[in-house]
């Protein structure tokens, strides 16, 4: 199947800086790819998707200007957490697919970003 | 919009029984996707077994099976011959065939006990 790589694994940063995670489609292009977060003991909970080349769309309840999202090429997407706080503290998770104009694409996931705000 | 449910939070069996896990969705579509997904505690996440809904015929993948009811809006996964290796996270999840975004249900905690 097709591989999905995040960088970094894990983070730790002090609260009130930004932190960049990647998502990277290493054999495929992914025209749209999804981020998630996943409370401990949760389930995962979509934050937005973004299309290659445009901007992203984003789930209600989600903070655009605090979680900024670019997919600026077809194997990259980018999130940044903007202004961390101890409340961001979570696992991220990326998920990539590639719109091959069939009823149904299969999404491959990222192995995930453990974030830790101090 | 569409919810997923799995109401069972814990479970666990011994190695080469036979497991069923529990989900029930809701939806006003007629066309989507449904998924197990399996998550050890690598947190990677694994596709199990997927189930277009327009298809009446149940999936399965090899010790894997699913119970798929339209009408009653359930999607149980039955695992066979449970292994070790099966211990994990369980979601359940829902696609609907436009926007084709990925609903998770909450999750049940799989240990295969040897």
């Amino acid at each position: 199947g097709a591989v999905v790589s995040q960088h970094p694994s894990r983070v730790i940063c002090k609260s009130g800086t930004s932190v960049k995670i990647e998502c990277r489609s290493l054999d495929f292009q992914a025209t749209t790819m999804f981020w998630y977060r996943q409370f401990p003991k949760q389930s995962l909970m979509l934050m937005a998707t973004s299309n290659e080349g445009s901007k992203a769309t984003y789930e209600q309840g989600v903070e655009k200007d605090k979680f900024l999202i670019n997919h600026a090429s077809l194997t990259l997407s980018t999130l940044t957490v903007t202004s961390a706080h101890p409340e961001d503290s979570s696992f991220y998770i990326c998920s990539a697919r590639d719109f091959a104009g069939a009823a149904y694409n299969e999404q491959f996931f990222g192995p995930g970003t453990r974030l830790t705000v101090l | 919009a569409q919810t997923v449910t799995q109401s069972q939070p814990e479970m666990s069996v011994q190695e080469a029984e036979t497991v069923t896990l529990s989900c029930t969705y809701d939806t006003s579509e007629n066309n989507y996707y449904l998924f197990w997904y399996k998550q050890p505690p690598s947190r990677q996440m694994i596709l199990v077994i997927r189930q277009e809904a327009y298809k009446q015929q149940n999936a399965t993948e090899n010790r894997f099976s699913v119970n798929f009811q339209k009408a009653a809006k359930s999607f149980s996964l039955k695992i066979s011959d449970s292994q070790l290796g099966d211990t994990a996270m369980y979601f359940c999840a829902f696609m609907d065939q436009g926007a084709q975004k990925l609903v998770f249900g909450q999750g049940t905690r799989l240990t295969i006990n040897p």
